[in-house]
């Protein structure tokens, strides 16, 4: 079964500043990863897909990698802002299609 | 383009009732997955529906059921529910399910409290 796992489980650091969100997961028999937001009591926010060919993929000040055969991912976010405040999660689809989650990483951007 | 659409967004059920939760995906979207989310287990993976017939399924009980329509539609059913049944339920939509490009989009969820 994959396991995922996401470091660090908090994170909060001024605004303004770049940071990096880590993702691994033991099963590398994977079609891709995406990367979600997802703000209290919210639903879940596709931020990026990577598929399992890609190694990396951008979109605005995110960009995530992808290192399949060592099970690693990182998630990007430059010049972060208080808006980005959430929980991240990353989650990497097996051929069964369902996808498997780690508890995420929650950020605090402060003003 | 509608997102998907979860209805209701919130329910009180008292223990040993039952629930039906309704999901609409993306227009086009064949796929619909249903995940529990709760502070102590985070995100499970229920069951997904394909064109009408379950693909997989995750390890819950009998008593979480669902089925899909032919306008991709899904329901999520629980009977006899339990307290340890309240959670966050959340549908996802995808396109055709497990390939390389599918993306998998969430709706707002269903707030459960079961009392």
């Amino acid at each position: 079964k994959q396991e995922v796992t996401q470091i660090p489980a908090a994170l909060s650091v001024p605004e303004g500043e770049n940071l990096v969100l880590n993702c691994s997961f033991t099963d590398s028999a994977i079609y891709n990863l995406q990367w979600f937001r997802q703000d209290p009591g919210k639903g879940l926010t596709s931020l990026l897909l990577i598929q399992s060919s890609q190694r990396e993929q951008t979109s605005g000040r995110l960009n995530a990698s992808l290192d399949k055969s060592s099970g690693r991912s990182t998630l990007y976010i430059a010049a972060s802002q208080p808006g980005d405040s959430a929980t991240y999660l990353c989650s990497p689809q097996t051929g069964a299609n369902n996808l498997f989650f780690g508890t995420g990483t929650r950020l605090t951007v402060i003003p | 383009k509608a997102g998907v659409t979860q209805t209701p967004r919130y329910l009180i059920k008292t223990r040993g009732q039952q629930v039906t939760l309704s999901c609409s995906p993306i227009s086009g979207h064949r796929s619909v997955s249903w995940y529990q989310q709760t502070p102590g287990q985070g995100l499970q993976f229920l069951f997904e529906y394909f064109s009408e017939t379950q693909r997989n399924k995750g390890n819950f009980p009998g008593r979480f059921s669902g089925r899909q329509f032919s306008n991709s539609r899904s329901e999520m059913n629980v009977s006899t529910l339990e307290l340890g049944d309240s959670a966050l339920y959340l549908c996802a939509s995808s396109l055709f399910g497990a390939t390389a490009n599918t993306e998998a989009f969430f709706g707002q969820g269903t707030r459960l409290t079961v009392v």
